[in-house]
């Protein structure tokens, strides 16, 4: 079973910053949170991911909360070509080498509104 | 660089016939993970594998197998096909610089069985 939750499905208006929530209340302190994003008939696209600080690149940023129970996706300006469905989730990394395969859950469908 | 590449692009089999696929990683990354997506049970992991040893196996039948070859590249079987074995399969692949590296994704086989 994954280990987030999400809204199935959310609305953005284009231009507008898109923040997509994830609950990972059971997270452990050897998992990261990814993010990816899957166009239909396409392979999942690798978005951000983080540990415990906030994170930004091109694409995205990742706010992870203190306690590290959830976390908020932010798309700062979203186009039409974002409209995809958003995986959140949290993969065990051992310090020894090797994480876990990435489980993923049933995501939430973002649709970007013109 | 190039992405992750996966060949064929689509492939019809009959129940009872086996099936290889293929799956090429990004240049210079020795880590590759299979994934099945289906409709009703979404993304599941198969199986990862580094340097030419498999690390890491999902919960799936022995039908399901894969190799590594020196150069990374890698192969999955699936053998005595069954209607259900109708998925999209996905290929993944990371550097292993840090352990937390992402997975970056191909576009998937798509299997239909008949």
């Amino acid at each position: 079973d994954a280990k987030t939750t999400q809204p199935p499905s959310m609305d953005c208006a284009e231009g507008r910053a898109a923040n997509l929530p994830c609950n990972h209340s059971t997270i452990s302190g050897n998992e990261y949170v990814y993010w990816y994003r899957q166009i239909h008939s396409q392979g999942p696209q690798y978005i951000i991911h983080g540990l415990k600080n906030n994170e930004t690149n091109e694409m995205a940023s990742l706010i992870i909360t203190e306690d590290r129970k959830s976390s908020t996706l932010i798309l700062p300006h979203a186009t039409l070509r974002d409209t995809a469905v958003y995986y959140c989730i949290v993969r065990v990394v051992y310090s020894g080498g090797g994480a876990d395969g990435l489980t993923f859950g049933k995501g939430t469908h973002l649709i970007i509104q013109p | 660089k190039a992405g992750v590449t996966q060949t064929p692009r689509y492939l019809i089999k009959t129940r009872g016939q086996q099936v290889t696929l293929s799956c090429s990683p990004i240049s210079g990354h020795r880590s590759v993970s299979w994934y099945q997506q289906t409709p009703g049970q979404g993304l599941q992991f198969l199986f990862e594998y580094f340097s030419e040893t498999q690390r890491n196996k999902g919960n799936f039948p022995g039908r399901f197998s894969g190799r590594q070859f020196s150069n990374s590249r890698s192969e999955m079987n699936v053998s005595t096909l069954e209607l259900g074995d109708s998925a999209l399969y996905l290929c993944a692949s990371s550097n292993q610089a840090g352990n937390a590296s992402p997975l970056h994704f191909g576009n998937g086989t798509r299997l239909t069985v008949t």
